[in-house]
C-alpha cells in the first residue's frame, strides 16, 4: 500500500486552465503539506495542514488553493494555469505538527507542464 | 531567508569508496535537522532526523553528526555501492510549527 500518494502522475495542459491535484495520505497522520520542486531543484513548502486547518501558508500566488476535506486528504486547486507553474508538485504528511523528531513522507509527486 | 548549503553539489565515486557530504545551515534558531534520500523518479525517503547537538545516527552504511553551535551536518557513507546513487538532502527547521528549508542536495553517483 502507498502510504502516500497523488494523482495524477503527470498532468500536461493549457495556458489559463484550472486543474486539481489531489493528495491522500492512509498513514492516520495529522498534518499534510505541499512542496513544489523549482527549476532549481530546491524543494519549497506551499502550504501545510494540521487536522483540516491550515498552518503554513508561504508566499504563494491567490490562484493556488489548498482544499482539506478531511486529515487524510490534501487536494492542491490551481486556477488559471500559468506558464511558470509548470513543476514537480510533492505531498508530504507527518505524524503531528511540532515534534522536533517528526519525519515527513513524500508521495511521488505530479509532474506539471503548461503550454 | 534561511539558508541552508549542501556541498559538494555532485560526487562521482567507485564501489567501495567511503564518502561524506556537508549540509551548512544557520547555527541560530535550531530546531531539527532532516536528511533525505531522493532516487531519481521517487520520492524523497527519510533517513535521519537530529535535533541535539553532537548527535550521531546510523542507519546501515550511512550516518550522519550534527553541530548546531556551527551550524553543520555530515553525511557519511562507507563502502559506496551503486544502489546509494541518489540526491541526498538535507532540511533545517527552526521550530515547531516551521517549516522545512532545503538544501539543493548532493548528487552522488556511484559506479562499478
Amino acid at each position: 500500500d502507498t502510504a502516500v500518494s497523488q494523482t495524477p502522475k503527470y498532468l500536461v495542459t493549457q495556458m489559463g486552465n484550472d486543474k486539481s491535484i489531489k493528495c491522500e495520505q492512509n498513514l492516520g497522520h495529522d498534518t499534510m503539506y505541499w512542496y513544489k520542486q523549482d527549476s532549481k531543484k530546491f524543494l519549497k513548502i506551499m502550504f501545510s495542514y494540521n487536522n483540516k486547518e491550515l498552518i503554513i501558508n508561504e508566499t504563494v500566488p491567490n490562484r493556488f488553493s489548498p482544499k482539506s476535506p478531511d486529515k487524510a486528504h490534501l487536494n492542491l486547486h490551481i486556477n488559471s494555469l500559468e506558464l511558470g507553474d509548470s513543476a514537480v508538485y510533492f505531498c508530504a504528511s507527518s505524524q503531528y505538527l511540532g515534534g522536533a523528531g517528526e519525519t515527513q513522507y513524500f508521495g511521488p509527486g505530479t509532474r506539471l507542464l503548461v503550454l | 531567508i534561511l539558508n541552508v548549503e549542501q556541498s559538494p553539489q555532485s560526487l562521482h565515486v567507485q564501489e567501495g569508496d567511503s564518502t561524506n557530504f556537508t549540509c551548512s545551515f544557520p547555527s541560530s534558531n535550531f530546531y531539527a535537522l532532516h536528511w533525505y534520500r531522493w532516487e531519481t523518479a521517487k520520492s524523497p525517503e527519510a533517513l535521519f532526523v537530529m535535533t541535539l547537538n553532537g548527535d550521531e545516527k546510523k542507519k546501515g552504511r550511512i550516518s550522519a553528526t550534527l553541530n548546531t553551535k556551527e551550524g553543520y551536518s555530515y553525511l557519511y557513507i562507507k563502502g559506496s555501492q551503486p544502489e546509494d546513487s541518489a540526491t541526498y538532502l538535507c532540511a533545517f527547521r527552526t521550530g515547531t510549527a516551521s517549516k522545512l528549508t532545503f538544501g539543493t542536495g548532493t548528487r552522488l553517483q556511484v559506479t562499478l
